[in-house]
């Protein structure tokens, strides 16, 4: 079975922390992606990554960053969070037809 | 622009009962086209996709859908609804980018 984890199910920060969320694939994939999931929006790409060290903006990259040092570990960084960071926040790896997704962590912005 | 749209927050169906999820989409050339769920607590799934040919998609746990370019949809069915079925499903379209695009999502309630 292909298992993403993240590192937080839940967490709660500042206004103007900087956070790290921690995403680990065991399928050896190449593409990774972090997404935010807010009622009625669906999910918006934040993030992606198609290769070790290579990344491109999804949808809403602003305020975030990410990292992608191995293939197993994708990071999302908030160099500042805000309020309006508050969200779930989902990890996925695969193809891009394909994608299996973590289960998320909830993130409240205080 | 290319998109995906789910024109219903929310749909309600007893159990038992058949089911219709609803999407639409806006894309120029040939839709690719997914639909994935997420049950309570659980992360989401992919339930199945149409690239070409047969309108009537298969997928998991009973469910297929059906893609009519003439009304640019592709709807999410099942014959008979299980309580179980209950979830917050997604359409989702790709677009040709290195990512997929995904509707807002309707939550689905089968009643028992």
């Amino acid at each position: 079975d292909v298992k993403v984890t993240q590192s937080s199910r839940y967490l709660v920060k500042r206004t103007g922390e900087k956070v790290f969320l921690e995403c680990v694939q065991d399928m050896d994939h190449e593409n990774m992606f972090w997404y935010r999931q807010d009622p009625g929006l669906g999910l918006r790409l934040i993030y992606f990554s198609y290769d070790v060290k290579m990344k491109e903006k999804g949808d809403i990259p602003e305020g975030y960053s990410v990292s992608r040092e191995k293939k197993e570990r994708f990071s999302l960084i908030l160099e500042s969070a805000s309020t309006n960071q508050t969200s779930m926040y989902l990890c996925a790896s695969g193809t891009k037809d394909t994608q299996y997704f973590g289960p998320g962590t909830r993130l409240t912005v205080l | 622009a290319q998109s995906v749209a789910q024109p219903e927050d929310q749909v309600n169906v007893a159990e038992g009962n058949p089911l219709t999820v609803k999407c639409t989409y806006s894309v120029s050339g040939n839709p690719y086209l997914f639909w994935y769920v997420q049950y309570p607590n659980r992360g989401l799934q992919f339930l199945l996709k149409y690239i070409t040919g047969d309108n009537l998609v298969k997928g998991s746990y009973g469910f297929e859908a059906e893609f009519n370019k003439s009304q640019t949809s592709f709807h999410l069915k099942k014959p008979s609804a299980l309580v179980s079925d209950s979830a917050l499903y997604f359409c989702v379209l790709d677009t040709g980018r290195r990512a997929l695009t995904f509707g807002s999502g309707t939550r689905l309630q089968v009643q028992p």
